[in-house]
């Protein structure tokens, strides 16, 4: 139990156009999740905290009406990278948490790359 | 702040040896402490985890036990695959927070 799926795995896309990452739990309800970013051979960055229903919270530093993210069910929360640059260009992990845990679980990660 | 610090890599062994991954963190309480593995382009698999003082996770032949008195969990195997070869993070939520603390992540490369 406890799997984080992500869509897509891999995009490329022109600059100034949007992507839109989605990541789903399959077999859990997922009261918060998380996206993070990850550049190469670092560890994970925090982006924002998205629960259920509500505004997500972003981290000091990241541009909300850049990364808007959109946490609509339990089982899905969306990442949308607005006008994308290729300094956008990185690696994008969703982790979700069941309600009353602690517990992240992690999907298997979105690269993008902007030309 | 609360934080993770485990040992830089990369780490390089045999086929079969003995591995150790040093983790201590800092935090206040009994925070939640996880291991972490990341194989080549993919996203991160929970390892193990530990809950509380003296808790040993274990999963696919990995160990680590939750030691308060040296605020540390260090990650063992007794006999490590080539197929281990990844790259293994630390990790704790503090008692009174949802954010995760990462470490800067161990670099494993096991030659057959």
């Amino acid at each position: 139990g406890a799997v984080v799926s992500q869509h897509p795995s891999w995009v490329i896309c022109k600059s100034g156009t949007s992507v839109k990452i989605e990541c789903r739990s399959l077999d859990f309800q997922a009261t918060t999740m998380f996206w993070y970013r990850q550049f190469p051979k670092q560890s994970l960055m925090l982006m924002a905290t998205s629960n259920e229903g509500s505004k997500a919270t972003y981290e000091q530093g990241v541009e909300k009406d850049k990364f808007l993210i959109n946490h609509a069910s339990l089982t899905l929360s969306t990442l949308t990278v607005t006008s994308a640059h290729p300094e956008d260009s990185s690696f994008y992990i969703c982790s979700a948490r069941r309600g009353g845990g602690k517990t992240q679980y992690f999907g298997p990660g979105t690269r993008l790359l902007v030309l | 702040g609360d934080s993770v610090t485990q040992m830089e890599g990369p780490v390089t062994l045999s086929e079969e040896a003995f591995l150790t991954i040093n983790c201590t963190y800092t935090a206040t309480g009994y925070p939640s402490l996880f291991w972490y593995v990341q194989y080549p382009g993919e996203g991160l698999q929970l390892l193990l985890k530990a809950t509380k003082a003296d808790d040993k996770g274990s999963n696919k032949g990995f160990e680590a036990t939750y030691r308060k008195e040296t605020t540390s969990f260090h990650l063992e195997k007794g006999s490590v695959q080539v197929s281990d070869s990844a790259v293994y993070f630390c990790a704790l939520i503090p008692n009174r927070d949802d954010k995760i603390i990462f470490g800067k992540g161990t670099r494993l490369h096991i030659l057959p």
